[in-house]
């Protein structure tokens, strides 16, 4: 069945960095496009960002554009969010997913001093 | 850009049914698939609805999906309520360029 496990999240301080990864397994990987969701804590989900399958298309949401990137290995059927210049306001839980609607469980990251 | 409203929150008795709606701002919702997540404090969403009025497996028959052009809208109906449908129900659809949208989530209190 289709799975995906993200890793990666803790706390970092202001200014710090973290590299989220996530697992995918059940399906084939390299024909899907891939996400980046996250969740500040009592709020709504929010897109971040979007890699197509072959991954030389990426898009980001305006938040962490400059800041953030996304990548893939199709070989390892990996993603992946590099975080630079964390925020305050970048604590969330961050979720990959999948159309239609598959998502995994969740990695938490908490930037505080 | 392209947003999905929802209501706050809705409320209903056990047993009964309800009706969470999601407008699209602009451009017909019928466009592009509705998909609607249930979200229970302190777990990860999951799918209750995908492609507009699909059910994974698992999602009983209580659940369903519907598309309304003239209001540019799509609607999640539950059906003989629980306390167990407590929870937060988000929309998500896609903009002109594949990306995903969210609507701004429901709080369903089952009371």
């Amino acid at each position: 069945q289709v799975q995906m496990v993200e890793s990666g999240g803790g706390l970092v301080k202001p200014g710090g960095s973290l590299r989220l990864s996530c697992a995918a397994s059940g399906f084939t990987f390299s024909d899907y496009y891939m996400i980046w969701i996250r969740q500040a804590p009592g709020k709504g989900l929010e897109w971040v960002s979007h890699i197509s399958s072959s991954g030389t298309t990426k898009y980001y949401a305006d938040s962490v554009k400059g800041r953030f990137t996304i990548s893939r290995d199709n070989a390892k059927k990996s993603l992946y969010l590099q975080m630079n210049g964390l925020r305050v306001e970048d604590t969330a839980v961050y979720y990959c997913a999948r159309k239609p609607g598959y998502w995994g469980q969740g990695t938490l990251v908490t930037v505080s001093s | 850009n392209f947003m999905l409203t929802q209501p706050h929150s809705v409320s209903e008795s056990p047993g009964k049914t309800v009706t969470i709606s999601c407008t699209g701002s602009s451009g017909s919702i019928a466009s592009n698939y509705v998909q609607w997540y249930q979200q229970r404090p302190g777990s990860a969403p999951t799918t209750v609805i995908y492609e507009d009025n699909q059910r994974p497996s698992g999602v009983p028959d209580r659940f369903s999906g519907s598309i309304d052009s003239s209001s540019n809208s799509a609607s999640l109906s539950i059906s003989g309520l629980k306390t167990e449908d407590e929870a937060d129900y988000y929309c998500q659809s896609y903009d002109n360029s594949n990306l995903w949208v969210f609507g701004g989530g429901t709080k369903l209190t089952v009371l």
